[in-house]
């Protein structure tokens, strides 16, 4: 089974600012990758994803994702963060479940603030 | 925009008592999933679908958890009888069914347990 490490549980970060969330899987065989963003008291919602191809992801809001085979990480970037922006982040990778069917394994999270 | 519809979207209730969480999924999704998140615990798989019959519930206490699809659109899941440690955040989840597309979330249960 994969595992999914996200190093930081809480990013603060002033507006306008670059930031960088980690995130680290354990497999080295071909996988598929994706963050999800989840604002207050709502659902998980689909940042970007990795399938094949070019290494470098871009995403919606302006957020894109490097992945790297070598060092196994998906680290996901934003040069320039809005307040907006404030939310918990997740990366998750497909993982065969129990039945031999796809799941997806996901990180703890990572906060991400943004203040003024 | 298609969307997984989760009711209700807050619950509170006493201890002992039933509880039941709906999801409808996204129209065409052939795989429905139920998560469970805590703080303490992140986002825990508790059982998953595929054309309506269990795959994998081995995430879920047996003894008072069960999920069932009685239709492609709707899925439920129950607890009885409920417990204060059962509080949570229930998610329900979609997909196609491919291991290269995501899952999409309704926005959940917020459960309390008395």
């Amino acid at each position: 089974a994969q595992s999914v490490t996200q190093l930081d549980s809480q990013v603060p970060v002033f507006e306008e600012a670059p930031v960088e969330l980690r995130c680290n899987y354990s497999s080295s065989v071909s996988v598929y990758l994706f963050w999800y963003v989840q604002y207050p008291n709502q659902g998980l919602q689909l940042l970007l994803k990795y399938l094949s191809g070019s290494t470098l992801v871009k995403g919606i809001n302006g957020f894109e994702a490097e992945f790297n085979k070598s060092q196994t990480s998906f680290h996901l970037r934003k040069p320039s963060v809005h307040i907006s922006d404030t939310a918990e982040y997740f990366c998750a990778v497909s993982d065969q479940g129990n039945s031999g069917y796809s799941t997806l394994t996901f990180g703890k999270g990572t906060m991400l603030l943004v203040s003024p | 925009d298609a969307r997984v519809t989760q009711t209700p979207r807050d619950k509170v209730t006493e201890m002992g008592q039933e509880v039941t969480m709906r999801c409808q999924p996204i129209l065409g999704h052939n795989t429905v999933f139920w998560y469970r998140q805590t703080m303490m615990q992140g986002l825990e798989l508790l059982a998953y679908f595929r054309n309506r019959a269990p795959l994998d519930d081995s995430g879920m206490p047996k003894d008072r958890f069960s999920a069932e699809m009685p239709d492609a659109t709707l899925a439920t899941l129950k607890i009885q009888p409920s417990e204060p440690r059962d509080s949570a955040v229930y998610f329900c989840a979609s997909g196609p069914g491919t291991d290269n597309q995501p899952q999409h979330f309704g926005d959940g249960t917020r459960l309390s347990i008395l």
